[in-house]
């Protein structure tokens, strides 16, 4: 069973903020949260990974709260490029890594 | 970050044949890989699991004697699928384990 729950779709326009939130309420202390973009026809792309409080690189955000029972995922003024289906991933060293459904962002001109 | 191929990114066979897809990483050693499929639309959904230099471990409902998995150095494993069915076309997708988990840029399987 995936360990996390997205939402199936978002919509959203160029240039504004978007915030994708993931819940993943059984997460174990060893467990990584780690945010995947893909494109049809493509693997996953690793866009942003943490383990608690927030996290940024040049692409995105990562906010996780203390008890780590969710996350969200922010991207900052998103373009027509953006649109993929991405996906939030909690990932341990020692265990198979499990694919939930995952978001599809479609960001609208 | 890290660097994974796959080969052939594209195949196209006849029902009843054999394909094997290999899958590299390119910068590092890995012992475990992970191999996926994906149809469309659908998410990745993991196969097997194959650790370098023993048998792979094969999630529920998929065949391991159509799916054979060699993992024969930390840098390359390969999947064959025997016997391809027209159902077996799919999205294959491979990632060996690391600390930031990378994934194959798939091989796209269309079995005629």
């Amino acid at each position: 069973l995936a360990k996390t729950t997205q939402p199936i779709s978002m919509d959203s326009y160029e240039g504004q903020e978007v915030n994708i939130t993931c819940s993943h309420n059984n997460i174990a202390t060893n467990d990584y949260i780690t945010w995947y973009q893909q494109f049809p026809s493509q693997g996953p792309r690793f866009i942003i990974q943490g383990y608690k409080t927030k996290v940024t690189n040049e692409v995105a955000s990562l906010f996780i709260p203390a008890d780590r029972k969710s996350s969200t995922l922010s991207l900052p003024r998103v373009s027509l490029s953006d649109t993929a289906v991405y996906y939030c991933l909690v990932v341990s060293r020692d265990d198979k890594i499990i694919f939930g459904k995952g978001t599809r962002l479609h960001i609208l001109p | 970050g890290a660097v994974v191929s796959q080969h052939p990114s594209r195949v196209i066979c006849k029902s009843g044949t054999s394909v094997k897809i290999e899958c590299r990483s390119l910068d590092f050693q890995a012992t475990t890989m992970f191999w996926y499929r994906q149809f469309p639309k659908q998410s990745l959904m993991l196969m097997a699991t194959s650790n370098e230099g023993s048998k792979a471990t094969y999630e529920q409902g998929v065949e391991k004697d159509k799916f054979l998995i060699n993992h024969a150095s930390l840098t390359l494993s390969t999947l064959t699928v025997t016997s391809a069915h027209p159902e077996d076309s799919s999205f294959y997708i491979c990632s060996p384990r690391s600390d930031t988990q990378y994934f194959g840029p798939g091989t796209r399987l269309t079995v005629l």
